[in-house]
Parts: C-alpha cells; structure tokens; sequence
C-alpha cells in the first residue's frame, strides 16, 4: 500500500513564525503537491513537484515555498505565518497521470 | 471560468436510491479524471478513476467520462447512509506536467 507521512497531525503556530510541514512517501513516486483545504473551498492547490529539485506554482502560492531535496520528501514552508493561513494542509502523491494518494493531513492554527 | 467545477449541492439522496454527481472541467487536453471521498475530519481517498470515454463500473458506483462535452460523473446506487460524505471531482490537466486539480465537492447525504 502507499503511505504518505505529513510530520504533524495537529500544528499551532504564532504569527510571523517560519513554518515547515513535511511529507514523505513511500512508493517513488514522481509526483507531490500541498492542497489547503477550507470549507467551502475544497482543495486548491498551493504547489506542486514533478521531480527533485523541481516545482510549479498551484493555483495559490502566495505565502508559501516549498522543498524537494529528495525524490520521496516534499516539504512546505510558510515563510511568516499569518493568520489567514490558518488551514488543513493535505499532502499527496502521485505516478504520473495515474491517482494521487493523500496523507493524513495538518491541521495548522496560526495564532 | 473554474478549471473543475462540481455541483455545488448540498445533495440529499433517500436511501436506496441512486445518486448523481456531476462535474465539468475546462482543459480538453485532460488525460485522468477521479473521483474522491472524504468523510469529515479525513483525508480524501479514491474511490474511481477513469481515463477513456465512457462507463467505469466498480461494485455500486459507475463513474461516466465525456470527453466532447467536458463531462464526468459518479453514479452510486442502492445508496447507503455510509455513502454520506463530500465527493470531490478531480482531473489531471494537460499542461506539461501533471498538475491534479480539485472541484470544490459536493456533500451528500443519504436519508435512512
């Protein structure tokens, strides 16, 4: 089965402090994106990476970077935490064209 | 115009029916196209996926794929209240690399 790891199920963080979520998978996959996810909302999108060291822009990226040092870790970075950051941070996976897989997700509180 | 858009619902289904989720999407170049659950509280998990025109059958659920009309469906029958939960249309676009994009769901219930 493919596990996708995120760091923390639970996260509270101060405003203007730098925040790293991490998430790790195990089935080399080519593939990783961080979705948020806000009621109303759905997922949209905040980055994604095809490969190591690679990365596109999602649909809201602003506020945020990311990180792929290597092929099986994706982190996510707030470089100063607000509050409107405030969010589920869901992390997936995926093979190509083929489904994407999701973590447990993180349920950051920026206070 | 919203690159996948879904009916917005909320859809209240009796149990034992069928229920009819619809989505559209805007890139023609689309080559994958899902269909997720998430039961409040939880991540999403897949429960059809489909990347040709036509039907998919898994078990009580038919996903439906249009590719001319931009169109992909989910039918679940005999409904179950356990079905009661936000499904959310996803599709992989064309656009170089494999950027997944989510509608924001429909939320379902299923009346006992």
């Amino acid at each position: 089965d493919v596990k996708v790891t995120q760091s923390s199920r639970y996260l509270v963080k101060r405003t203007g402090e730098k925040v790293f979520l991490e998430c790790v998978q195990d089935m080399d996959h080519e593939n990783m994106f961080w979705y948020r996810q806000d009621p109303g909302l759905g997922l949209r999108l905040i980055y994604f990476s095809y490969d190591v060291k690679m990365k596109e822009k999602g649909d809201i990226p602003e506020g945020y970077s990311v990180s792929r040092e290597k092929k099986e870790r994706f982190s996510l970075i707030l470089e100063s935490a607000s509050t409107n950051q405030t969010s589920m941070y869901l992390c997936a996976s995926a093979m190509g064209y083929a489904e994407a897989f999701f973590g447990q997700g993180t349920r950051l509180t920026v206070v | 115009q919203k690159e996948v858009e879904q009916n917005s619902g909320p859809l209240s289904v009796p149990e034992g029916a069928i229920a009819s989720l619809n989505c559209t999407y805007s890139d023609r170049g689309s080559q994958s196209f899902f269909w997720y659950r998430q039961y409040s509280g939880k991540s999403p998990e897949l429960i059809m996926s489909i990347y040709s025109n036509g039907d998919k059958e898994d078990g009580r659920f038919t996903a439906q794929l249009n590719k001319a009309s931009q169109y992909v469906s989910l039918l679940i029958r005999d409904s179950q209240p356990s079905d009661s939960a936000t499904y959310l249309c996803a599709v992989n676009s064309n656009f170089g690399n494999e950027k997944l994009t989510f509608g924001t769901g429909t939320r379902l219930t299923i009346i006992p």
